[in-house]
């Protein structure tokens, strides 16, 4: 069974800029749920997504937003870009949330310059 | 609000020493909680986890972790360390109320020594 699957693994941007992530979850799994990996704050809930739904969100501002799409793979958007938004975007899939053995993926390395 | 305390940023053993990574949580209802290691340039990988079944939890690659209420603790074992070991640790929780998210500690970098 494949794994998580998380494009691109590496993206360098600008401040200001925007950039889409994507996350594929595991086959039959449909939760996904997104963390902001730093080593200033650790990991860092984002959303969670069951279904197309937006189950929850983190304390991020409102630059920081996602979706899902109905085959379950899921994207995460973040929006006029600042520095601080350097981090490793993890994304995690399970069969129907985070209390399930959730199967991270390698993660997308964002820098912001 | 929960959270999650990993005492030791980083924690240095021997090859083939007794390996104490500790958790404390903070809940008056018992969470599920979980261990996960993170290998560098990867994602995270689940130890083992905690569902209230049984209080001794036996994970992969031979840990294992035990929950103590009356602590709040749920430290992660491993009797005899091996070099394949060092990885960082993240203890996390997911709260009993329908958050659906995990909570995780600050993390512990395991340093195996030869």
């Amino acid at each position: 069974k494949a794994g998580v699957t998380q494009t691109p693994r590496y993206l360098i941007k600008t401040r200001g800029q925007q950039v889409t992530l994507s996350c594929s979850p595991i086959s039959g799994h449909r939760s996904v749920s997104w963390y902001q990996q730093t080593p200033g704050q650790g990991l860092q809930f984002l959303f969670e997504y069951f279904s197309e739904t937006q189950r929850n969100k983190g304390n991020f501002p409102g630059r920081f937003s996602g979706r899902q799409f109905s085959n379950s793979r899921s994207e995460m958007n973040v929006s006029t870009l600042e520095l601080g938004d350097s981090a490793l975007y993890l994304c995690a899939s399970s069969l129907w949330g985070p209390t399930d053995t959730q199967y991270f993926g390698p993660g997308t390395r964002l820098t912001v310059l | 609000a929960q959270s999650v305390t990993q005492l030791g940023s980083h924690v240095s053993v021997s090859e083939g020493a007794l390996v104490l990574l500790r958790c404390n949580y903070s809940s008056s209802v018992p969470p599920y909680l979980f261990w996960y290691v993170q290998y560098p340039n990867q994602g995270l990988q689940l130890l083992l986890k905690y569902t209230s079944a049984a209080t001794l939890v036996k994970g992969i690659n031979g840990f294992e972790a035990e929950f103590k209420k009356s602590e709040t603790s749920f430290h992660l074992t491993k009797p005899s360390a091996h070099m394949s070991d060092a990885a960082e640790y993240f203890c996390a929780v997911s709260p009993m109320d329908s958050s659906y998210k995990l909570i995780f500690g600050s993390g512990t970098r395991l340093l195996v020594r030869p």
